[in-house]
């Protein structure tokens, strides 16, 4: 069965400061990856995807994340975080269910990036 | 324009009764899903859609009950609630049912989510 895990439960980051968030799955086919974020009380938005191609993912909001199959990870960064920022990140991977043709999200159980000023 | 919008936001309600919670999407989707927010924020699947069809079921119980009147609309009723039903419970709607089915991906879609507090 697929599985993602997010090694930090808490970040902690200065603004202005770099930031990497970790991920790593476990999936026996192509792994289709994404990133979601969410703010407090709010709902999930897609930071970006992968899903072929270059390893080198971009998305909204200054947001890359790169894909190593070699390590099953797909690490989120950003090179320079603000407080808007500070919000609860959510690394999944896209897999089977039901036996097949049926597609979900299976999530890390998220990481919390707290920005210090 | 909300693409996929979910109501009610917020919902308090005892133990015992039974709730409901719609969802929409205009996004003109095939798919639609339910996830539940736990209160360690783990995020889960629960049921899936495709026009009108359901094809996920995870493991939930039989309290949950999921209805698609059309593929735009998937609302989700609860019976007998419990206080372990206490959680956020996202819609999502997403093009296709299958991540493989198209040749540059498919991505899942979420609402803003509804808060159910269980007393």
């Amino acid at each position: 069965a697929q599985s993602v895990t997010q090694p930090d439960i808490h970040i902690t980051v200065s603004e202005g400061a770099s930031l990497e968030l970790r991920c790593n799955y476990s999936y026996g086919a192509t792994p289709y990856l994404f990133w979601y974020v969410q703010s407090p009380g709010q709902g999930l938005q897609l930071l970006l995807k992968y899903f072929s191609g270059d390893t080198l993912v971009q998305g909204i909001k200054g947001f890359e994340a790169e894909f190593k199959r070699s390590q099953s990870s797909f690490n989120l960064r950003k090179p320079s975080v603000h407080w808007s920022d500070a919000a609860e990140y959510f690394c999944a991977v896209g897999a089977s269910y039901s036996g097949g043709g049926a597609d979900g999200l299976t999530f890390g159980k998220g990481t919390h990036l707290i920005i210090q000023p | 324009d909300t693409a996929v919008s979910q109501t009610p936001k917020y919902l308090v309600t005892q133990m015992g009764n039974d709730k409901s919670i719609k969802c929409e999407q205009n996004l003109g989707h095939d798919t639609m899903y339910w996830y539940k927010q736990d209160s360690k924020k783990f995020l889960k699947i629960m049921f899936s859609y495709n026009n009108k069809e359901l094809i996920i079921n995870e493991t939930v119980p039989n309290r949950f009950s999921p209805k698609s009147p059309d593929k735009a609309h998937l609302n989700l009723h609860i019976n007998s609630l419990e206080l372990g039903d206490s959680a956020v419970y996202f819609c999502a709607s997403s093009p296709r049912p299958g991540f493989t089915y198209l040749g540059h991906g498919n991505t899942i879609y979420f609402g803003e989510g509804s808060w159910l507090t269980v007393v």
